[in-house]
């Protein structure tokens, strides 16, 4: 099956630091990646839409400027947390829509971001 | 726009009981639906899908659902639950065409298993 692999899994930074994360798809083309937060006990989130050679298209009240997206090839994504905050700690997830498929989105295996 | 609604935040059952999550969304077109478990600290991972076609759909681990566009519903049930199948449960509908791909999820329902 299609593998989505997220990285890293854990991170903990510093308030005012910034923390990139990669999505990848390992076996497949994604045109289109989507980046999900979900705060502790709750759902899944849309924060944006990524698709590959274009800007991230995002969802109303996601922050351009503080979640940058860059989605440079085929099989990468990544979401660069821009001076990160304490209220910014949360787990982040991307999922990949195999290119030409009509298959499900991929999930990664999720970021859990702590900022201190 | 799409939504979910998971009525029930938390469901305790006993091992072996049979088990009903309960899912209803709102979308203006047929829908793609799905159900995801996610143990605590860890990602989603895809339990079954309903695209098309039979509207009663088997997934891994003992599961099914059933798709009921008269109720815009998309239960899922398990005959007998083990201790293993404790883990919050999510819901989701997607849309076709463009945004294929893109997720909204339910509130999510937290399974606690007796023994």
């Amino acid at each position: 099956g299609a593998v989505v692999s997220q990285h890293p899994s854990r991170v903990i930074c510093k308030s005012g630091t910034s923390v990139k994360i990669e999505c990848r798809s390992l076996d497949f083309q994604a045109t289109t990646m989507f980046w999900y937060r979900q705060f502790p006990k709750q759902s899944l989130m849309l924060m944006a839409t990524s698709n590959e050679g274009s800007k991230a298209t995002y969802e109303q009240g996601v922050e351009k400027d503080k979640f940058l997206i860059n989605h440079a090839s085929l099989t990468l994504s990544t979401l660069t947390v821009t001076s990160a905050h304490p209220e910014d700690s949360s787990f982040y997830i991307c999922s990949a829509r195999v290119w030409q498929s009509n298959t499900e989105a991929f999930f990664g295996q999720g970021t859990r971001l702590t900022v201190v | 726009a799409q939504s979910v609604t998971q009525p029930d935040i938390h469901i305790t059952v006993s091992e072996g009981a049979s088990l009903e999550l309960r899912c209803n969304y709102s979308y203006g077109a047929t829908p793609y639906l799905f159900w995801y478990v996610q143990s605590p600290g860890q990602g989603l991972q895809l339990l079954l899908k309903y695209f098309s076609g039979d509207t009663l759909v088997q997934g891994i681990k003992g599961f099914e659902a059933e798709f009921k566009r008269s109720q815009s519903s998309f239960n899922l049930r398990k005959p007998s639950v083990h201790w293993s199948d404790a883990a919050e449960y999510f819901c989701a509908v997607g849309a076709g065409g463009t945004s294929y791909g893109k997720l909204t999820f339910g509130q999510g329902t937290i399974l606690t298993v007796h023994p």
